[in-house]
């Protein structure tokens, strides 16, 4: 009964450096999201994937990539990282985009770039 | 224009009582979702209730319930009988019907209320 997997849970990097956050969810959801949160923020969404093989942007994706070679796994890759994204992360999926349907939430990666 | 918005940064309630969280929403799709989340002290999201645009009912799901005023665009969340663990900030999100440009089934968060249940 896992449901969205998300490692690590903390980080803490250096500027400059880039690393990958790993989001895996085993619904066989096609629709995946990344968001953060900011302190005293509501979430914003970085980028999505409608399924395999397809990403987009969202609203705040510059800094970041992502991609999605299997229905399963969705990881946000940071390049050069910087103290603007110390932020939460969180990932989320969902069967289809029918307003109905609501998205399932990993439990976040608290990301400090120092 | 803000998609969601929550005018309430923090909200105190004594244990038992009822508590009304405020919720606007701007959107002019006529097909839209209407959600609750609560987010705990450890982090996570945490899904409460669902309102749909064409529901004609107000959900309930235990003590919640979704108080929906369409033509006023709100939708409040109002707890009942209040437990110390229902202190938690909470995001009211919306997920509008059409696509709209590259964001499809994307939630649109307000900033949340603090919400702290006291004995």
């Amino acid at each position: 009964n896992a449901g969205v997997t998300q490692t690590p849970k903390f980080r803490i990097l250096k500027i400059g450096q880039s690393m990958t956050l790993q989001c895996t969810q085993d619904m066989n959801h096609n629709y995946m999201y990344w968001y953060r949160q900011d302190p005293g923020m509501g979430l914003k969404l970085i980028y999505y994937s409608v399924g395999a093989g397809i990403t987009d942007k969202g609203e705040v994706p510059n800094g970041y990539n992502v991609s999605r070679s299997t229905t399963e796994d969705f990881p946000l890759r940071l390049e050069l990282a910087a103290p603007s994204q110390t932020s939460v992360y969180f990932c989320a999926s969902s069967y289809g985009d029918s307003p109905g349907q609501p998205q399932h939430f990993g439990d976040g990666t608290r990301l400090s770039i120092l | 224009a803000q998609k969601i918005t929550q005018t309430q940064p923090g909200m105190f309630v004594q244990e038992k009582e009822a508590v009304t969280l405020d919720c606007t929403y701007d959107t002019s799709d006529q097909s839209y979702g209407l959600f609750w989340y609560k987010q705990p002290s450890s982090g996570e999201m945490i899904f409460l209730i669902y309102q749909g645009s064409y529901d004609e009912q107000n959900a309930t799901e235990g003590r919640y319930s979704l108080n929906f005023q369409k033509a006023r665009k709100s939708a409040n969340l109002v707890i009942s009988a209040s437990q110390l663990g229902d202190s938690a900030m909470y995001f009211c999100a919306m997920r509008e019907g059409q696509n709209r440009g590259s964001t499809l089934g994307r939630l649109y968060f307000g900033r949340g209320t603090q919400l702290t249940v006291w004995p």
